[in-house]
């Protein structure tokens, strides 16, 4: 069972490029969500989406797309990478459920450095 | 932006010794609270979900408790270990789409 799989786990960009971050559950879950880690700031939420087809905008957007065309994968795009993204980004996908009483599950996490 | 706040931000204890730490939430349009261990090199992995008010939930030496109404809950753990030390995180679920709201974390580092 893979649970949650983030990949690259390391990335290093220089300022303007872009790329994406891909994420991908295995375990049936509706609700998938992108957050990033930054020292001091806890985890902040950038997307999420509640089910294919369906994406809206975290505390933290700008700079981020993301989309949802199958239940499985939620890949994050940087548009034009800038240092200010430099962070760690974490996946998490859980049940969809109108109490949120089952527990998010994380990916292992990518190190972005944007230089 | 809802403000869920977690103290204190670093805890050093020795082995053995009981602790606790806060996590305040919003105390309106409550839905859960998730507790999240999170231990350095790996990803976050839930501790508890609790939802209604006066719930109390435990696993092993770690226990938590949750007052909807005035918007706090607390996590003890009994006896620590060095291998407690970890982040200990807490997420407000506020809406019906389910957003978790993290606080910025606990640090606890156990000394043998």
């Amino acid at each position: 069972n893979a649970g949650v799989t983030q990949t690259p786990k390391f990335q290093v960009l220089k300022t303007g490029q872009s790329m994406t971050l891909q994420c991908a559950q295995d375990m049936n879950h509706e609700y998938m969500s992108w957050y990033r880690q930054d020292p001091g700031m806890g985890l902040r939420l950038i997307h999420y989406s509640v089910g294919a087809g369906i994406t809206d905008q975290g505390e933290v957007p700008n700079g981020y797309n993301v989309s949802r065309s199958t239940t499985e994968d939620f890949p994050l795009r940087l548009l034009s990478a800038a240092p200010s993204q430099t962070s760690v980004y974490f996946c998490a996908s859980s049940f969809r459920d109108t109490r949120m009483n089952t527990e998010a599950f994380f990916g292992q996490g990518t190190r972005l450095t944007v230089v | 932006i809802l403000n869920v706040e977690q103290s204190p931000q670093s805890l050093h204890v020795q082995e053995g010794d009981s602790t606790n730490f806060t996590c305040s939430f919003p105390s309106s349009n409550f839905y859960a609270l998730h507790w999240y261990r999170w231990e350095t090199a790996k990803s976050p992995e839930a501790l508890f979900v609790m939802t209604l008010n006066g719930d109390e939930k435990k696993k092993g030496r770690i226990s938590a408790t949750l007052n909807t109404k005035e918007g706090y809950s607390y996590l003890y753990i009994k006896g620590s270990q060095p291998e407690d030390s970890a982040t200990y995180l807490c997420a407000f679920c506020g809406t019906s789409y389910g957003k978790l709201t993290f606080g910025q974390g606990t640090i606890l580092t156990v000394h043998p």
